[in-house]
């Protein structure tokens, strides 16, 4: 599968404990985002990055929360301290990165968040 | 601020009946209109986009800027249709999509 892959799949996690996810863009992909989707809403932006740099951050990445992407291609997203109201499904997507109008963004299967 | 609107959570038509999902957005520029479909246990597609102008599984959408629509539409629906779908706005020069809250769209056979 040379789509975008997402680990772990499933993360059952205490209230105040750490996590961290991983994405794996397609590998020609510069651009890369983050996305988070609680139950009966779409999703919604979390940040972005163009290569390795982080380019843009939603007002809903709290502090509790960081994501880096080192060495442009794979990127991790840390919750530190999670709280309940963190259990979501974490989505990753990718794209091209070409100029011009918006490219399209190529999903993972997310990562599904439960904090106890 | 940008908004997307999807006024209906679920929608059942029969196979064979048209079927148009409605959406809605608010935005002060020139946004970019997308299509995103989720079929069941299969990660999040894109659909189409306003900008191709194409037709992709028998689905248009034409994007209305007077009425600030850009909803979805197919003259006969088959039960293959049946999954979630999501409209998405994208302002000029971003780089983060705003989707709307979805439909489930449920084709009866």
């Amino acid at each position: 599968d040379t789509g975008v892959s997402q680990d772990p799949r499933h993360k059952i996690t205490k209230r105040g404990q750490n996590v961290t996810f991983r994405c794996d863009p397609i590998s020609e992909h510069n651009r890369l985002y983050w996305y988070r989707q609680t139950l009966g809403q779409g999703p919604e932006f979390l940040t972005y990055f163009q290569n390795e740099a982080q380019l843009e951050k939603s007002r809903l990445l709290s502090d509790r929360f960081s994501a880096e992407r080192p060495k442009g291609s794979f990127s991790t997203l840390e919750i530190q301290r999670t709280e309940q109201g963190d259990s979501a499904m974490y989505l990753c997507a990718s794209s091209l990165g070409s100029s011009g109008s918006t490219d399209t963004q190529y999903f993972g299967p997310g990562t599904r968040l439960t904090v106890l | 601020a940008q908004r997307v609107t999807q006024p209906e959570k679920l929608l059942s038509v029969f196979k064979g009946a048209p079927v148009e999902l409605k959406c809605n957005y608010s935005y002060s520029g020139s946004p970019e209109l997308f299509w995103y479909v989720q079929y069941s246990r299969q990660r999040l597609q894109l659909l189409l986009r306003h900008i191709s102008r194409e037709s992709i599984k028998g689905f248009t959408a034409d994007l209305n800027k007077g009425e600030t629509s850009f909803h979805l539409k197919k003259p006969f629906a088959q039960e293959e249709d049946s999954a979630m779908y999501y409209c998405a706005l994208n302002g000029k020069g971003a780089n983060n999509l705003f989707f709307g809250t979805g439909t489930r769209l449920t084709v009866i056979p």
